[in-house]
């Protein structure tokens, strides 16, 4: 059981809004700024995504944005395309020089 | 930035796999290595770091005892070694840039260890 709880599956219609939330239970989102988000298609490595909860790599769509508010870390896609369909993971750095990654969840463009 | 892994292999329970993975494109001891893995169909499970610039390592503790991490800078690869395998290893394993507080920016290719009798 993962300790960064996001739901399952999310979805939305092209052109619409998603929030994906990941909520740590030890409260390593809340304390530490080292949050990021790591998108994943099937048969293929995961991509960085954001990181430091609101920071885009380089080379990622504006579309992508992420937050964090107490203990829940949240990661928002706007005018979604089909090509976000995804897995999306988020992941925390600990303190005690461990990460975790939240379970994932399954983004479908409807 | 490019990091590329060994290939495929199938193991027998009870065996030891080491997967590489050949670092390109930056200054190799500017970032620390980490490794994740995936069972089939599962999530991402953190493995562990390791310094480029001092081999320090961080485990998970669920493999603490079974893992070991490496690096070799002369050739700008690191390994990492997986002992006592059993069926439930079975998984893609993955070598990512950074760690240790910075994002995982770079991802191997994976590479798909089975482990069956």
């Amino acid at each position: 059981q993962s300790a960064l709880t996001q739901p399952a599956s999310v979805s939305g219609s092209p052109g619409q809004s998603i929030t994906i939330s990941c909520t740590g239970v030890s409260g390593a989102v809340g304390t530490y700024g080292y949050v990021s988000w790591y998108q994943q298609h099937p048969g293929k490595a995961p991509k960085l995504m954001i990181y430091d909860v609101t920071y885009r790599p380089s080379g990622v769509s504006d579309r992508f944005s992420g937050s964090k508010s107490g203990n829940t870390a949240s990661l928002t896609i706007s005018r979604l395309q089909a090509e976000d369909e995804a897995d999306y993971y988020c992941s925390s750095y600990t303190g005690d020089s461990t990460v975790l990654f939240g379970g994932g969840t399954k983004l479908t463009v409807l | 930035v490019h990091l590329e892994q060994s290939g495929a292999e199938v193991k027998k329970p009870g065996a030891s796999v080491k997967v590489s993975c050949k670092a390109s494109g930056y200054m190799f001891r500017n970032y620390g290595l980490s490794w994740v893995r995936q069972a089939p169909g599962q999530g991402l499970e953190w493995m562990g770091w390791i310094s480029t610039q001092n081999d320090k390592t961080n485990y998970a503790q669920k493999l603490q005892g079974r893992v070991t991490m490496t690096t070799e800078t002369s050739t700008t690869t690191a390994y990492m070694e997986l002992r006592s395998l059993g069926s439930d290893d079975t998984a893609v394993y993955y070598c990512a840039r950074g760690g240790y507080g910075d994002p995982l920016d770079h991802w191997g290719q994976g590479t798909l260890i089975t482990v069956s009798s």
